[in-house]
């Protein structure tokens, strides 16, 4: 069973980096797309970006509305994936769900999330 | 693509059938189409994608349709671990996007 648990700071301050690892455990980052998303309170659900470990040439993909400030890296000796956001702001706190894509082409849907990451904004 | 989902909120009974619906900006492709269930304090969870097929483990109380720009998610037999909100997502078109969901009470 795949399971994947979210690990960081719960308070940033503003104009600071967010980190935020996602480790997976129960199968290898091998063949499936790693994805971020957050959810603000009482707000829909964002696509912030994804990684795909076997394809070196095609690694990484972003929101285009978050592109400028995010950045996601690897680490398969560890089995974790992680996530870093500049520049935060207010606007940022939410609670982010690292989650594993089941992929067709341009995007796919979420069949494993991380229990989810509450991460404030404030200074 | 902006997905828009209604009704808002359902307040339904047990045993109770409800329909839910999803209705995209425009066409989705191939009908790349998901659903989730949200309890509360908990993470989304899979129920339907390719916009009719369950994802393993959910019961056959839980079916979806359509094609196009209109869907809907359909439970019956209403349980009260039916509560919670639910949501839809395309990943047809990048980047995937979300609806703003439904609310489902059981009274």
């Amino acid at each position: 069973q795949v399971q994947l648990q979210e690990s960081g700071p719960g308070l940033v301050k503003p104009s600071e980096t967010l980190s935020l690892t996602c480790t997976v455990s129960g199968g290898s980052l091998s063949l499936y797309y790693w994805t971020w998303i957050r959810q603000p309170a009482g707000k829909r659900l964002e696509w912030i970006g994804r990684v795909y470990p076997s394809n070196p040439s095609n690694l990484w993909h972003y929101n285009p509305s978050l592109k400028s400030r995010v950045s996601m890296s690897l680490d398969t000796s560890k089995n974790q994936f992680s996530l870093n956001l500049t520049s935060l702001t207010a606007a940022d706190t939410a609670v982010y769900y690292c989650a594993r894509e089941d992929s067709y082409g341009h995007g796919g849907f979420y069949d494993y999330w991380g229990q989810g990451a509450l991460v404030t904004v404030s200074s | 693509i902006v997905l828009t989902q209604s009704p808002g909120t359902l307040s339904l009974s047990p045993g109770d059938r409800v329909t839910l619906s999803c209705r995209a900006s425009q066409s989705v492709s191939t009908n790349y189409l998901a659903w989730y269930q949200q309890r509360p304090g908990q993470p989304p969870r899979l129920l339907i994608y390719g916009a009719s097929s369950r994802a393993t483990g959910i019961p056959d109380r839980f079916s979806g349709s359509g094609s196009g720009t209109d869907f809907t998610l359909t439970i019956t037999r209403l349980e009260p671990e039916d509560l919670g909100v639910y949501y839809c997502q395309q990943y047809g078109t990048s980047p995937s996007s979300f609806g703003q969901g439904t609310k489902l009470e059981i009274k």
